[in-house]
């Protein structure tokens, strides 16, 4: 089956911890993008990468960083410089510029 | 400048009602549009896509796009319980899709 899986499911965060949150697909799909969403808000572009090698910062990259050295796997890392990083993490990709971007199923921060 | 826009709600209607979601937005050059669905805890699954003006219908769910008003909306005719959760509206930007806020529908029984 064609997906994109996130692990781990939940993740709890010392302050001042670094954690890095996976993002894999098999749907050869060249982009993948990283959203924040917080309670009754919306989703919010953290980072996305059209091509391997390649990533550009959305909306709200600070205290973030990611990779992109294989096409199916797209890694964000929360820094410690992220202040309030408590929110789902959702990971998705797609096929062109302009398509609909598919989902996986989100991993859900707590700092403790 | 926001993008897209959609009221927050709750849109409350009650079981074989029919649901209309509004969603704005401010690109005149935006040729494709998408609705998401997302129930609380889970991540956004793609119900509709439209690019044409006009009406585009399946099953209990109709897409409404007028490009000369800027506006897309989505109808659910016979709204079910199982139909309650937020409905995000997007809009390609560049690379990338701007989402609206999202609408959350409660359909009670």
């Amino acid at each position: 089956d064609g997906g994109i899986t996130q692990s781990p499911k939940y993740l709890f965060r010392k302050e001042g911890q670094n954690v890095t949150l996976s993002c894999e697909q098999n749907l050869n799909h060249d982009a993948m993008y990283w959203y924040r969403q917080d309670p009754g808000q919306g989703l919010r572009l953290i980072y996305y990468s059209q091509i391997v090698n390649d990533f550009q910062k959305g909306d709200i990259a600070e205290g973030y960083s990611v990779s992109r050295e294989k096409k199916e796997s797209f890694p964000l890392t929360v820094t410690s410089a992220q202040k309030n990083p408590t929110a789902f993490y959702l990971c998705a990709s797609t096929g062109g510029a302009g398509s609909e971007q598919f989902f996986g199923p989100g991993t859900r921060l707590t700092v403790l | 400048q926001k993008e897209v826009e959609q009221n927050s709600g709750p849109l409350s209607v009650p079981e074989g009602a029919i649901a209309s979601l509004n969603c704005t937005y401010s690109d005149r050059g935006s040729q494709s549009f998408f609705w998401y669905r997302q129930y609380s805890g889970k991540s956004p699954e793609l119900i509709m896509f439209i690019y044409s003006n006009g009406d585009k219908e399946d099953g209990r769910f109709t897409a409404q796009l007028n490009k000369a008003s800027q506006y897309v909306s989505l109808l659910i005719r016979d709204s079910q319980p199982s139909d309650s959760a937020t409905y995000l509206c997007a809009v390609p930007l560049g690379s990338t899709l701007t989402f609206g806020k999202g609408t959350m529908l409660l359909v009670s029984p």
